[in-house]
């Protein structure tokens, strides 16, 4: 089945810098990848996804880019902010199916002020 | 709208107790989801049900069991809590022919 490896688990940035969480994936057959954020407390949301169709999509100030020669893709956060601190989950999913997802570790972001 | 509710919110069990995590979603969607969060680990699929009557396992159903009597409402059971089970739980779900998933706040639930 499906494996989602994410790094790093922690990153620490000083805010205005950038911050970039990578993911592979092990199945061809995904085609469907989104990225969620998990404030402390609260349920994971979905930020962006990407299909793999198209190599990147970018909406403000964050940005995803998917390589499937590779298995990989990647959300890249521009000029962060304190409120952008958060667990950020990639995951993997066949577009269209039964939408189970599987999901990487998490990658703790801290934006220091 | 209130979206994915999750009741309840806390709850210690001893080993071997029985309880049921309920999660509601008014939103009408068909797909519902159960996840558990634990530490270093991500979220991992329980159980999922694409719609009512209907449910299938995930990636670690054991321990557990679910229902979906109602369109609007999935429930969790652990019928002999154990320590392992120790967790949050987060229910999501969505609509037919969309991906995205919409999760609820969480149940934290310890057993001792």
């Amino acid at each position: 089945g499906e494996n989602v490896e994410q790094h790093p688990s922690t990153l620490s940035v000083q805010e205005g810098d950038s911050a970039v969480i990578k993911c592979t994936y092990s199945d061809s057959a995904s085609n469907y990848f989104p990225w969620y954020k998990q404030e402390l407390g609260k349920g994971p949301q979905l930020i962006i996804d990407i299909r793999s169709n198209v190599g990147e999509k970018k909406d403000q100030r964050i940005a995803v880019t998917l390589n499937k020669t590779a298995k990989h893709f990647s959300l890249h956060i521009t000029e962060t902010q304190p409120e952008d601190s958060a667990v950020y989950f990639c995951a993997a999913s066949v577009w269209g199916s039964q939408g189970n997802l599987i999901f990487g570790k998490g990658t703790k972001l801290s934006v220091k002020p | 709208n209130a979206g994915v509710t999750q009741t309840p919110k806390f709850r210690v069990l001893k080993t071997g107790q029985s309880m049921t995590l309920l999660c509601a979603q008014d939103m009408n969607h068909e797909y519902m989801y159960w996840y558990r969060q634990d530490p270093g680990m991500g979220l991992r699929l329980i159980h999922y049900s694409v719609g009512e009557g209907t449910t299938a396992k995930g990636e670690v159903p054991d321990g557990y069991n679910v229902s979906r009597l109602k369109k609007q409402n999935f429930l969790l059971g652990l019928e002999s809590a154990a320590p392992s089970q120790t967790s949050v739980y987060f229910c999501a779900s969505k609509r037919t022919g969309y991906n995205e998933q919409f999760f609820g706040p969480g149940t934290r639930l310890t057993v001792l």
